[in-house]
């Protein structure tokens, strides 16, 4: 059965520190994982990982896929308040059906 | 102007009651996605559209419809509401000339069914 679970499913840091968030997932004919933040509106979408070792980087954010292992880490660095929602991992297969994780809940405190 | 649209944004309902949710978009995108989220849950797929001649069932199909009228709108109903349908929902599309598996999301429908 496909599925993607994402740890932990929250966490509550103080600003400046470095996250890392984990989504692992088994999934037939894997065709691309994608991260996505969602505040408190619709989720919009931060990277998309096709190759194992290669790291997507957008500013204090970056993302690395590991398709031997079967996991992404998605980084966060010098957090801010700003930060705080809701991230989702999805994976795509062949056939461009989208699996989400439930998502991880992060809090920045000032 | 937003790209996905859905309206309404929120509904409140009673069971038993026919309640249709739209969705327009202005990308160009052949692909169209209905989504429910729940907490602790995450996104559940309900029904997807490739084209508008093409209609698949998601994880949780069961208790909704779909219609695919054009290729710019993607409408979810739910025939006969019950509680346990209270959720947010959310419609997607994907495709155009970029890589097709990135989503776009419309602003989510807030549903309440009493």
């Amino acid at each position: 059965e496909d599925k993607v679970v994402q740890s932990p499913l929250s966490l509550v840091v103080h600003e400046g520190d470095t996250v890392t968030l984990n989504c692992s997932y088994e999934v037939t004919n894997f065709r691309s994982l994608l991260w996505y933040k969602q505040e408190k509106k619709a989720p919009t979408f931060l990277f998309m990982l096709t190759s194992s070792g290669i790291e997507k980087k957008s500013g204090r954010l970056s993302s690395i896929l590991d398709k031997k292992e079967l996991f992404s880490i998605l980084n966060i660095t010098a957090t801010q308040t700003g930060d705080s929602a809701i991230y989702l991992c999805a994976l795509t297969r062949s056939g461009n059906q989208f699996y989400f994780g439930t998502g991880t809940s992060l809090t920045v405190i000032p | 102007d937003a790209d996905v649209t859905q309206t309404p944004r929120n509904r409140i309902t009673k069971t038993g009651k026919r309640i249709m949710l739209e969705c327009s978009q202005t990308k160009g995108h052949d692909r169209m996605y209905w989504y429910r989220q729940d907490p602790g849950l995450g996104l559940r797929l309900i029904y997807y559209s490739f084209d508008v001649k093409d209609i698949n069932k998601g994880e949780i199909s069961d208790g909704y419809s779909v219609s695919r009228q054009a290729q710019a709108k993607f409408s979810l109903s739910l025939e006969s509401a019950i509680p346990n349908q209270t959720a947010l929902y959310f419609c997607a599309t994907s495709g155009g000339t970029g890589w097709i598996d990135t989503q776009y999301f419309g602003p989510g429908t807030r549903l309440t069914v009493l």
